[in-house]
């Protein structure tokens, strides 16, 4: 199976929060974060997590790590239409290597 | 913009041709690293350059190869392509290799590439 997994779509209305979940394999995972990709975009990164944290805040967005299941979330509050994107989920593991591992990410639709 | 500049933004070839994608990392970054992503696969690592020598590798073709030249910038060489080669191929650049923790790797806007 895939080392990273994620849902493939997501629909929502303007305003709604919007939550994008992710799950991993790597128990070892150091650093887990989220990037978005708009359309004919790269990947910007958006929000990551240290591994010790279970929450954590950034305006719109709140990233919760529950480790012991190995899940990750995105919740986007007040989402809008300028947050329809792709949004993969990615980890490093640990043993100082940096190479995300990427889910196939997640297409967010927002819609009036 | 991320400061990561990838030519040319699409290619259109024919199968068994062989191309070259070039990536310009930010500046100061060492590390470089090159993603497929194809709607198959997802975004799949290919391999990684630190400071002009290959660090890791991940699921690279032998039909392709990379370097990385004395002022940091990356190409991909990508030969005997084949209509599944088609894809959208990133470079992502850091400022260090293994050993070191980067919170963030930023990524250019991609080469198109379509094999027909």
């Amino acid at each position: 199976g895939e080392d990273v997994e994620q849902s493939l779509f997501l629909s929502v209305r303007e305003g709604d929060s919007s939550v994008i979940n992710c799950t991993y394999t790597d128990s070892s995972s150091t650093y887990l974060y989220w990037y978005k990709q708009e359309p004919g975009a790269g990947l910007q990164l958006l929000t990551y997590i240290f591994s010790n944290m279970d929450m954590k805040q950034d305006q719109r967005l709140t990233v919760l790590l529950n480790k012991k299941d190995k899940h990750l979330s995105l919740r986007i509050a007040d989402t809008q239409t300028g947050d329809s994107a792709i949004y993969f989920c990615a980890e490093t593991p640990s043993g100082g290597s940096y190479i995300p591992t990427f889910g196939r990410g997640t297409s967010l639709i927002v819609h009036p | 913009d991320s400061g990561v500049t990838q030519t040319p933004k699409h290619l259109i070839t024919a199968t068994g041709q062989r191309v070259t994608l070039r990536c310009s990392p930010r500046s100061g970054d060492l590390s470089v690293y090159w993603y497929q992503q194809s709607l198959d696969q997802g975004l799949q690592f290919l391999i990684q350059y630190y400071n002009g020598e290959e660090r890791a590798k991940g699921n690279i073709l032998e039909r392709f190869s990379a370097q990385q030249f004395p002022d940091l910038h990356s190409e991909l060489n990508l030969s005997s392509l084949e209509l599944g080669d088609s894809a959208l191929y990133f470079c992502a650049s850091s400022p260090a290799g293994t050993g070191d923790y980067d919170t963030e790797a930023f990524f250019g806007q991609g080469t198109r590439l379509t094999v027909v």
